[in-house]
C-alpha cells in the first residue's frame, strides 16, 4: 500500500529557529512530491512541487529536497517567523495514479515568540 | 491566476437532508477535479475524481450513491452528501487540474459541513 508519513506531528519552536519536517512514503516510483500550507479551518496552500527528476527546490525562506531511492523528502524553514505557523502537509504523486494524490498526517508547526 | 473556489463555505444541515457543495476554477478550464474529506487534525483523504463529462471515479470504501458527484462543465463539480448523518460532518476540500502544468492541483478553500 502507497502511504506517506510525517514527523513531528507537532512541532513548537521559538521564533528565529531554522527548523526541518520530515516525510516519508512507502514507494520510490513517484511523479512529484509537493508541500503545502493549510491554516486553521482553511484550504491548502502549495508551497513547494518536486518533480521525480529533481533533487531539491526552494522558495525564499523554504528549501524541499526529495531522495526518491530512500523515499524521504524534508521541508527546511530559515529563520522561522510566527506567521509561519500552520500545518505543514506533505503530498506524493505516485506513478501509475492518475495524478492523484497521497497526503501525508501533517506536521502543525507553532513558532513562538 | 488558477484561483479555485468553493460554496457554500459553511453549512449546516439536519440529519436526513441532503446537500451540495460547488466547486469552480475561476480562470482556467479544469479537465480534472478531486474531492477530499478531511477529520478534525487529519490528514486530506481522497473521495474521487472526475473527469468532465465522464462518471467520477470513486476510492474504496467511498459510497457512490451517498457521494453524488456531477462535472457537467470544464468550471464546475458539484459534491451531493445525500441523507446526510453526523458522521459526515467534516472538511470537504476540493481540487482542480488543468492549468498550465497537467499535473498540478489547485485547491479550493474548503467547505465545513456541519449534520445536526
Amino acid at each position: 500500500k502507497q502511504e506517506v508519513t510525517q514527523i513531528p506531528a507537532a512541532l513548537s519552536v521559538p521564533e528565529g529557529e531554522n527548523l526541518v519536517l520530515n516525510c516519508s512514503f512507502t514507494d520510490s516510483a513517484i511523479y512529484n512530491l509537493q508541500w503545502f500550507r493549510q491554516d486553521p479551518g482553511k484550504g491548502l496552500t502549495s508551497l513547494l512541487l518536486i518533480q521525480s527528476s529533481q533533487r531539491e527546490q526552494t522558495s525564499g525562506r523554504l528549501n524541499a529536497s526529495l531522495d526518491k531511492s530512500s523515499g524521504r523528502s524534508t521541508l527546511y524553514i530559515a529563520a522561522s517567523q510566527p506567521g509561519d505557523s500552520a500545518t505543514y502537509l506533505c503530498a506524493v504523486s505516485f506513478t501509475g495514479g492518475g495524478n492523484k494524490l497521497t497526503f501525508g498526517t501533517g506536521t502543525q508547526l507553532k513558532v513562538e515568540l | 491566476g488558477a484561483v479555485v473556489s468553493q460554496h457554500p463555505s459553511r453549512v449546516i444541515c439536519k440529519s436526513g437532508t441532503s446537500v451540495k457543495i460547488e466547486c469552480r476554477s475561476l480562470d482556467f478550464q479544469a479537465t480534472t477535479m478531486f474531492w477530499y474529506r478531511q477529520f478534525p487534525k487529519k490528514s486530506l483523504m481522497l473521495m474521487a475524481t472526475s473527469n468532465e463529462g465522464s462518471k467520477a471515479t470513486y476510492e474504496q470504501g467511498v459510497e457512490k450513491d451517498k457521494f453524488l458527484i456531477n462535472h457537467a462543465s470544464l468550471t464546475l463539480s458539484t459534491l451531493t452528501v445525500t441523507s446526510a448523518h453526523p458522521e459526515d460532518s467534516s472538511f470537504y476540500i476540493c481540487s482542480a487540474s488543468g492549468a498550465g502544468g497537467a499535473d498540478t492541483q489547485y485547491f479550493g478553500p474548503g467547505t465545513r459541513l456541519t449534520v445536526l
